[in-house]
């Protein structure tokens, strides 16, 4: 196992709700990225965050969005929540050094969070 | 664009040997990536190239060729356990916005 975690780990919210994840990367990591997963599908890039800002973001729409704090910990919060939001959702830690190719080198995923949109 | 194509599915013995291709199209190219994901699990890096040719670790083998935007991963003496899909992943910058792009993954069946 990793050592990120994040939570909860099942969330079922309504169409049209608000929703808020989090992640706590693994000791020493700087970055952290989101992704979507839906059943039987490859993870889809959301966005990633390094010294508490948005440094790429994937095809999703605003009301994807979200935060890195100081301890590089993170929040992914959804608005207006869709019924094809339901899905895995994955955040990965990772270490950001020279160059940004450490971060996609070598992820650590946590569990995810499986969030149902009914 | 950006896309990555690999098989959605591959069956094979206990014990054999399996090679599950990669084909990818990228604005800008930064290497490729392999994840191991058991059903219910999160994914795990298995590998990464960045220059052309095999790199091995243990039973687990990854090849690169960047003229061919082609790539694979190589699992030898299969076991029961490496039963899992496995997705193959570029990072790539579009607008210089990174992005990180995976496949849809290929699920591997291990017959006993």
């Amino acid at each position: 196992e990793t050592g990120v975690t994040q939570s909860p780990t099942h969330l079922i919210k309504t169409r049209g709700q608000q929703v808020t994840l989090r992640c706590s990367s693994q000791s020493g990591h700087n970055t952290v990225s989101w992704y979507q997963q839906a059943l039987g599908q490859g993870p889809q890039f959301i966005f990633q965050y390094y010294r508490e800002e948005e440094n790429g973001r994937g095809n999703f729409p605003p009301r994807f969005s979200g935060l890195q704090f100081p301890n590089y910990s993170s929040e992914l919060n959804v608005n207006a929540l869709e019924l094809d939001d339901s899905a895995l959702y994955l955040c990965a830690s990772s270490h950001m050094g020279q160059g940004s190719l450490s971060t996609f080198i070598n992820q650590y995923f946590g569990p995810g969070t499986r969030l149902l949109v009914l | 664009g950006q896309s990555l194509e690999q098989p959605s599915e591959v069956t094979a013995v206990e014990g054999a040997i399996v090679q599950i291709n990669c084909t990818y199209q990228t604005s800008g190219f930064y290497g490729l990536s392999w994840y191991q994901q058991h059903d219910g699990g999160a994914p795990t890096f298995l590998s990464y190239n960045a220059l052309d040719g095999l790199e091995e670790t243990g039973r687990f083998s990854s090849f690169l060729s960047r003229s061919d935007s082609y790539g694979y991963l190589l699992l030898q003496e299969l076991q029961m356990k490496d039963s899992a899909s496995y997705f193959c992943a570029v990072r790539d910058e579009e607008n210089r916005d990174d992005k990180i792009i995976f496949g849809k993954g290929t699920r591997l069946h291990i017959l006993p």
